[in-house]
């Protein structure tokens, strides 16, 4: 079984201060991880993905995540929060359960990013 | 096509109607997701489809709901004897099979997603 816990249902940053958003996650074989963000009216998109090569993952838009096995977390992080980054983001996790790779999901968070 | 389409974008319903969703994949993508997104909720897994095997569908919530895909090609989600609960944006996502080197086929797909199908039960 798999699954997904993203803290915090929203998380409220100011522009250029630190963004973080929690992933911890759930599985009985080693998994990939992924996140996807999903801007107002537009549908999901990658953001970046983790595949077992190294732990520290860059995405698109300066995002990038790091694996930690030790604590079963995939946390994103970006140095520098823009405007246009305010959307929701989800975490992913992908394992194969009876021979299926079928992407598990957090509830999402809700990035507000202030002025 | 170049990417996932799905219609209707919007459809508004009332209780007791039947609904036909449909999902168009990207060319050449072997996999076909359904996912439901609740209001303030995350994605719930509905039928996964791969190829010509027997589809998924372990995440369908009733007998209400099915889903068909011919081939490797489009796919409808119905449900019948439609509920206010039904009330959700309906997500397709198709994804492509490719070798991962001592992972095996189809391990770290990629879900491109479509714009999503907003269903409205009065």
């Amino acid at each position: 079984a798999q699954s997904v816990t993203q803290l915090g249902s929203h998380v409220s940053v100011s522009e250029g201060a630190l963004v973080l958003l929690r992933c911890n996650y759930s599985s009985s074989v080693p998994p990939y991880l992924f996140w996807y963000v999903q801007y107002p009216n537009q549908g999901l998109q990658l953001l970046l993905k983790y595949t077992s090569a190294a732990t520290l993952v860059k995405g698109i838009n300066g995002f990038e995540a790091e694996f930690k096995k030790s604590e079963t977390s995939f946390h994103l992080t970006k140095p520098s929060a823009h405007m246009s980054d305010a959307a929701e983001y989800f975490c992913a996790v992908s394992a194969p359960v009876g021979g299926s790779y079928i992407p598990t999901f957090g509830r999402g968070t809700s990035l507000i990013v202030h002025p | 096509g170049a990417g996932v389409s799905q219609s209707p974008s919007n459809k508004v319903t009332e209780k007791g109607k039947d609904v036909e969703l449909r999902c168009d994949p990207i060319s050449g993508h072997t996999a076909l997701y359904w996912y439901r997104q609740r209001l303030g909720q995350g994605l719930e897994f509905l039928i996964y489809f791969q190829g010509n095997s027997a589809p998924d569908k372990s995440g369908l919530p009733s007998d209400r709901f099915s889903a068909e895909r011919t081939g490797e090609s489009v796919s409808t989600l119905t449900i019948q004897r439609t509920q206010q609960e039904d009330s959700a944006v309906y997500l397709c996502a198709s994804s492509s099979r490719f070798l991962l080197q001592g992972r095996g086929w189809a391990g770290a797909n990629v879900l491109t997603f479509g714009a999503g199908s907003r269903l409205t039960v009065l």
